[in-house]
């Protein structure tokens, strides 16, 4: 069975720094592209970038780039997603979700169930 | 960079009754890079569907996509009390790769 487990809920205070975690699991982690979605409260998906853990290409939204920093660590088969300095408009529900890419399309088949991120002074 | 339109922004239905969801795209996209999610509250987007018709693994018949161009819908034969949630069509682009969401569909209940 496939599964995507994240790490739990965060709160922080503006400045600091985080990392949060996507562990797969029943797939072979190293041939999916997996994706980081950003959902502020009560607000629409918001797609923020890709990672390839099988050789850690990577490819952010315009909208993220510079604003986050995507990884993976395919030994143990866990992608991240962190900050070096959070903004309280970095409050958010943030879900990690593997990549199919085939002839049949590309889109997020299996998604974690989301890392609550909180910022507040 | 596409942008995606969903139409209507809330369908208030009841159990029994047909859904029919819109999605209109700023410029033409391939149907291999349309797909449609679920989301219920408190819960991750779920697939629905790929490739502007195929659905996703468990998903009942009851619900179906068509569409090709910029022009794609989603429909719920008959809404069963699960299928009250917000729905988003998702578009992807490869060059360079980037995945665009529509602002989503809330279908509740009337």
């Amino acid at each position: 069975e496939v599964q995507l487990v994240q790490s739990g809920a965060e709160v922080k205070k503006p400045g600091e720094s985080l990392k949060i975690s996507c562990k797969g699991s029943g797939y072979s982690f190293t041939s999916y592209w997996i994706g980081w979605v950003r959902q502020m409260p009560g607000k629409g998906l918001e797609w923020m970038g890709i990672i390839y853990p099988g050789d850690s290409d990577t490819r952010y939204s315009p909208s993220f780039q510079g604003q986050v920093t995507i990884s993976a660590d395919k030994s143990i088969s866990t992608a991240y997603l962190q900050w070096s300095s959070l903004k309280a408009s970095d409050t958010a529900m943030y879900y990690c979700a593997r990549i199919v890419d085939t002839a049949m399309g590309t889109h997020f088949d299996y998604w974690g169930q989301g890392t609550l991120v909180t910022v507040s002074s | 960079e596409i942008v995606l339109t969903q139409s209507p922004g809330t369908l208030s239905l009841s159990p029994g009754e047909r859904a029919t969801l819109s999605c209109r795209a700023s410029q033409s996209v391939s149907s291999s890079y349309l797909a449609w999610y679920q989301q219920k509250p408190g819960q991750a987007p779920r697939l629905l569907i790929y490739g502007a018709s195929s659905r996703a693994t468990g998903i009942p018949d009851r619900f179906s996509g068509s569409g090709s161009g910029t022009d794609f819908t989603l429909t719920i034969s008959r809404l069963e009390p699960e299928d009250f949630a917000v729905y988003y069509c998702q578009q992807y682009g490869s060059s360079p790769p980037a995945f665009t969401f529509g602002p989503g569909t809330k279908v509740d209940i009337k």
